[in-house]
């Protein structure tokens, strides 16, 4: 079954330093998505991406937040300069068309900022 | 943002019986709803969805049901089985958007 998948698993990283977490969506797949979950609450929308561009973005995707598709398989999220809050799990998710249907989510990765 | 709202932190349920999760949401302009599933350390699964034309919708052992005017989902998994054991996060999203707002989540735990 195809799957949305996510490295690395687990990154550890200092404050400030720039980190970039990467996502191979569903072949096929035209909408992109990134989620991210604190420990202890929701699972919180950042971002979607569509036909090369962002499609719609939340007020926790600042400037410092980035993603890009560099290459037409893969999908990131780079963090410029980290923050002990961005610390969370980050879901990628990809969805393969318009209208009702369901995003499919990625293992996420577990952000440690210290 | 408390547009989608699991009231129940946690519930518990003996195998064979019926496992009911409900969610409440406040925008009437969701127009999607979708139910998924997690285990500690992996992304969400997803279950089953309902758009806001239906009020039913079954895959095998699991029906959404979706009462609009009270604004109002539930999920029912018929019978339970230890390995439902998860939790259970409802999602809602408007179409033009397509962003998924969550629910903060149920612990379902089947006893066997």
């Amino acid at each position: 079954e195809p799957e949305v998948t996510q490295t690395p698993s687990h990154q550890v990283t200092q404050m400030g330093q720039e980190v970039i977490l990467r996502c191979v969506p569903i072949s096929n797949h035209l909408y992109f998505y990134w989620y991210r979950q604190i420990l202890g609450q929701k699972v919180e929308f950042l971002v979607s991406f569509y036909n090369n561009e962002i499609s719609e973005k939340s007020e926790i995707f600042d400037d410092q937040f980035s993603v890009e598709r560099p290459d037409g398989s893969n999908f990131t999220l780079k963090i410029r300069s980290t923050k002990l809050e961005d610390s969370a799990m980050y879901f990628c998710a990809s969805r393969g068309r318009e209208g009702y249907t369901e995003a499919f989510f990625g293992q996420g990765t577990r952000l440690t900022v210290v | 943002d408390q547009q989608v709202k699991q009231n129940s932190p946690s519930l518990s349920v003996q195998e064979g019986r019926i496992s009911i999760l409900n969610c409440d949401y406040t925008n009437s302009m969701f127009d999607y709803f979708l139910w998924y599933k997690k285990y500690p350390a992996e992304g969400p699964t997803f279950l089953i969805s309902i758009s806001s034309i239906k009020d039913k919708n079954e895959d095998g052992r699991f029906t959404v049901f979706l009462n609009k005017s009270a604004k109002h989902l539930s999920l029912h998994i018929v019978p339970s089985q230890p390995g439902d054991s998860a939790v259970y996060f409802c999602a809602a999203s408007q179409d033009s958007s397509y962003k998924l707002i969550f629910g903060s989540g149920t612990r379902l735990l089947v006893r066997p």
